[in-house]
């Protein structure tokens, strides 16, 4: 599976979007790119995944660039709630998840 | 529906001693995996039950073993307790059969080894 980049930390302010990128340069074609976010010391929560295509879900929008090298997860209104950790995962079928160090989101009131 | 339960929620140990965990797959899930969480570290694979059987396995020694039922459920057990063992272990399940697998996790077992 393909290893993610992301910036350990990112500020958002409260109501406004927070665009978390991530850098999968060496994706291949049939992996797909997962993101879940943890809340301090709770379970990974699944949040959304693509392919090729851009996707959006209830709780988030998911941007993939054309080349697939990188995507963009926004939070279209941030809330103070959504202060978690955020990983981003490349991953091929039903293998096991590669947790990398994520980002830590906080948003600010 | 139900989503993905783990027993107990807290635990504590002393080195040397064995435990087991408890993990229920969310409904109309097939495949088990288990994770390892160290304090301020993202979750570590464990590995992963399918159809009652190993089906991939992460760089962890032989006293971590597993078992899954014929209901999909799940056990951890470690023996030989040492002290970095101590760790949040995280369940998930997902469907094997249909992609895109995305895991489904449960709410942890803290395990707290003196």
């Amino acid at each position: 599976d393909a290893k993610t980049t992301q910036p350990p930390s990112m500020d958002c302010a409260e109501g406004r979007a927070a665009n978390l990128p991530c850098n999968h340069s060496t994706i291949s074609g049939n992996e797909y790119v997962y993101w879940y976010r943890q809340i301090h010391s709770q379970g990974p929560q699944y949040i959304i995944h693509g392919l090729k295509n851009n996707e959006t879900n209830e709780m988030a929008s998911l941007i993939i660039t054309e080349d697939r090298k990188s995507s963009t997860l926004i939070l279209p209104h941030a809330t103070l709630r959504d202060t978690a950790v955020y990983y981003c995962i490349a991953r091929t079928g039903a293998n096991n998840l590669f947790f990398g160090t994520g980002t830590r989101l906080t948003v600010i009131p | 529906e139900t989503g993905v339960t783990q027993s107990p929620t807290h635990l504590i140990k002393t080195r040397g001693q064995q435990v087991t965990l408890r993990c229920s797959s969310q409904s109309g899930h097939n495949t088990v995996s288990w994770y390892q969480q160290a304090l301020g570290q993202g979750p570590q694979f464990i590995f992963q039950y399918y159809r009652e059987e190993e089906n991939g396995r992460g760089n962890f020694p032989p006293r971590f073993s597993g078992l899954q039922f014929p209901n999909y459920s799940s056990e951890l057990n470690v023996n030989a307790l040492e002290l970095d063992d101590s760790a949040l272990y995280l369940c998930a399940s997902s469907p094997r059969d249909r992609p895109p697998y995305e895991q489904y996790f449960g709410p942890g077992t803290r395990l707290t080894v003196t």
